[in-house]
Formats: structure tokens, C-alpha cells, sequence
């Protein structure tokens, strides 16, 4: 098992670029989410998903899209990137549709936004 | 609302040198307290999940415990090895977790 994988690792931006941070699993987990971990703040979630065609918005969606066509895959598009974007982003899956089970995340994608 | 504090933010210790660390929180109804180790440029780690005040989960040399209004992780003779951020978490609604801004422990030898 790969468990969760996120690509890429560090990826730079300029300001209105677009682009999408991919996130699979192999653990056939239903829920997945997506986080950001800034220093002093916590990880935040920005949207999250309970299985195949549903998803949600998090604690800080904005600025960002989602969708979940297969269990595998859940990627997290940026539509105009903003320097407050900067920051490291996490995807995790979990056994539980309420995502309350142990979560198992992927390493990071560290995102630069100048 | 919905609220996760955890201190110190910084923790350095010598090896050998106990301490604990602390996650004090505001919920609604708790329906479980999670305790993530994070290493550096990685993604945090699941460590225990606790559900009811009384309740206490150990690990090599972590026990964490729990009462109505906080956490805490014990950590037992620490080895340099056990230096993270450790993070905790509680489901603040329906399919989300809110995680507390972690503790930095450094473990010198």
C-alpha cells in the first residue's frame, strides 16, 4: 500500500496562475479531505469529500474547487492563485464517512505564491 | 465556538527529562480527542484517539489522558527521536476536525 500520495512536492506560482495538486489513495477510503498548515494557525480544512460525486466546503474554502469522480483520486484546483495561498497543503483519507477514525495523511505540497 | 488550544508552543528538553504537554478545548458535546505527531516536511501521524474524561492510551514512552476540559501527553523519559510537533484535534461538526497549533517538542541529548 502507497497510502496516501500527493504530487507535487513544491510547486511555485505566480500571482493568477491556476493549477491542481493532485491526491490519491489506494486504501479505499470514502472520506478525503484537503487541509493547509500555516505556522502559528493549525492545520484548516478546506473542503472535504464522503465518497465518489459529494463533496463539501471546509473552514476556509475560498479560492479553491474540488471534485471526486473516482474513490482514488481527490485533486484541489487553485482558479487564481494569491499570495495568501502560500502555504503547505495536506490531503488525508480516512475509514470513517464522518472523518472522525484515525486520518492518514499524504507528505505535503509545499506552495510558494509570488 | 468551536475551539483548540495547545501550549507551550515550544517545549526544549534533556533527554531523559519528562514533561507533559497540554491541549485544553471548547466543543459542543466532545466526540473524541485525537493526539498527531508531525515531523519535520512531512504529514502529521495518528497517535491515539480518546473518547471519555478518565480515559488514558499509551505508546513506547507517550500516555496521553483526558478530562472534561483538556488533554495532556505525557512523555516518559524522552529519547531525542521523540523531538515533532505534536497536534491535537476534535471533530468540531459534522466530517471536520479542528486541530490545534501544535507544540514544538525538541528532545536534546
Amino acid at each position: 500500500n502507497a497510502g496516501v500520495t500527493q504530487t507535487p512536492k513544491f510547486q511555485v506560482l505566480k500571482t493568477g496562475q491556476s493549477m491542481t495538486l493532485q491526491c490519491a489513495q489506494d486504501m479505499n477510503h470514502e472520506y478525503m479531505s484537503w487541509y493547509r498548515q500555516d505556522p502559528g494557525m493549525g492545520l484548516r480544512l478546506i473542503h472535504y469529500s464522503v465518497g465518489a460525486g459529494i463533496t463539501d466546503q471546509g473552514e476556509v474554502p475560498n479560492g479553491y474547487n474540488v471534485s471526486r469522480s473516482t474513490t482514488e483520486d481527490f485533486p484541489l484546483r487553485l482558479l487564481s492563485a494569491a499570495p495568501s495561498q502560500t502555504s503547505v497543503y495536506f490531503c488525508a483519507s480516512s475509514t470513517s464517512v464522518g472523518g472522525w477514525n484515525e486520518q492518514y495523511f499524504g507528505p505535503g505540497t509545499r506552495l510558494t505564491v509570488t | 465556538e468551536d475551539q483548540v488550544t495547545q501550549s507551550p508552543e515550544a517545549l526544549r528538553l534533556q533527554e531523559g527529562e519528562s514533561s507533559s504537554l497540554n491541549c485544553s478545548y471548547t466543543v459542543s458535546g466532545l466526540r473524541g480527542l485525537f493526539w498527531y505527531r508531525q515531523d519535520p516536511g512531512k504529514g502529521p501521524e495518528f497517535l491515539f484517539t480518546l473518547y471519555s474524561a478518565g480515559e488514558e492510551k499509551e505508546k513506547e514512552r507517550l500516555k496521553a489522558t483526558l478530562t472534561k476540559k483538556e488533554s495532556f501527553l505525557h512523555i516518559t523519559a524522552p529519547k531525542p527521536e521523540d523531538s515533532a510537533t505534536y497536534l491535537c484535534a476534535v471533530p468540531g461538526g459534522y466530517n471536520k476536525l479542528i486541530f490545534g497549533a501544535g507544540t514544538r517538542l525538541a528532545v536534546h541529548p
